[in-house]
């Protein structure tokens, strides 16, 4: 079945450094893929999503493409803040309509 | 505003009781999930229900039960079966027409059982 693989954490950077979380997948087809992120204390936010091969999402300067030669969908931001210091998660669907998530990437950024 | 509900955000039960934990939605999804997380932890499927009066387990069902008896609400019980129930617990929500399974979340519910 569809799973996912993505780096284990925690990414800890400096303020205005480049982020990358690896995330990568197996999958039948070409399913709809995303990052979801998870402030401390709160529910999962859908952050960014791509429903086909090379599309690229983005939101709040994040940035992920959706590679199938690969099977990747990195996430990655030009200049992190404090204020993105959270836990992302990479995400697929399976056959059916629920979601696969991955374990999860803490990233911890200080000033 | 279109969201999810979760309440209450802190609860705190007696070893041994059962507790009920509201997810209530009103994006008029057909599709509602219950997950667990625990610290620095992944999530956990709980149960899902994709139609009212309907609902399957998922990975850790063992010790709780749900009900869907209506669309917008998919209430959690933890039983007293359930050996370790102190665990952040995450609802969430999805259309199920369409590829996207886009997952809509609850802002949780942070249970403590001593």
């Amino acid at each position: 079945g569809n799973s996912v693989t993505q780096m284990e954490g925690p990414v800890t950077l400096s303020e205005e450094a480049f982020l990358t979380i690896n995330c990568t997948y197996t999958a039948t087809g070409y399913p709809s893929l995303f990052w979801y992120v998870q402030y401390p204390g709160e529910g999962l936010q859908l952050l960014l999503k791509a429903t086909k091969a090379d599309d690229k999402g983005s939101n709040k300067g994040f940035e992920a493409t959706y590679r199938k030669e690969t099977t990747s969908f990195h996430l990655e931001k030009g200049s992190v803040q404090v204020s993105d210091s959270a836990v992302y998660f990479c995400a697929l669907p399976d056959n059916t309509d629920k979601l696969i998530f991955g374990t999860g990437t803490r990233l911890q950024v200080f000033p | 505003d279109g969201g999810i509900t979760q309440s209450p955000k802190y609860l705190f039960r007696k070893e041994g009781q059962n507790v009920t934990l509201s997810c209530e939605q009103n994006l008029n999804h057909d599709a509602m999930y219950w997950y667990r997380q625990d610290p620095g932890q992944g999530l956990r499927l709980i149960y899902y229900s994709q139609i009212v009066n309907d609902f399957q387990k998922g990975d850790i069902a063992e010790g709780y039960s749900v009900s869907r008896e209506k669309k917008e609400s998919f209430p959690l019980t933890v039983t007293s079966a359930q050996k370790n129930p102190t665990a952040f617990y995450l609802c969430a929500s999805s259309r199920t027409s369409g590829n996207s399974y886009e997952q809509y979340f609850g802002p949780g519910t942070r249970l403590t059982v001593t």
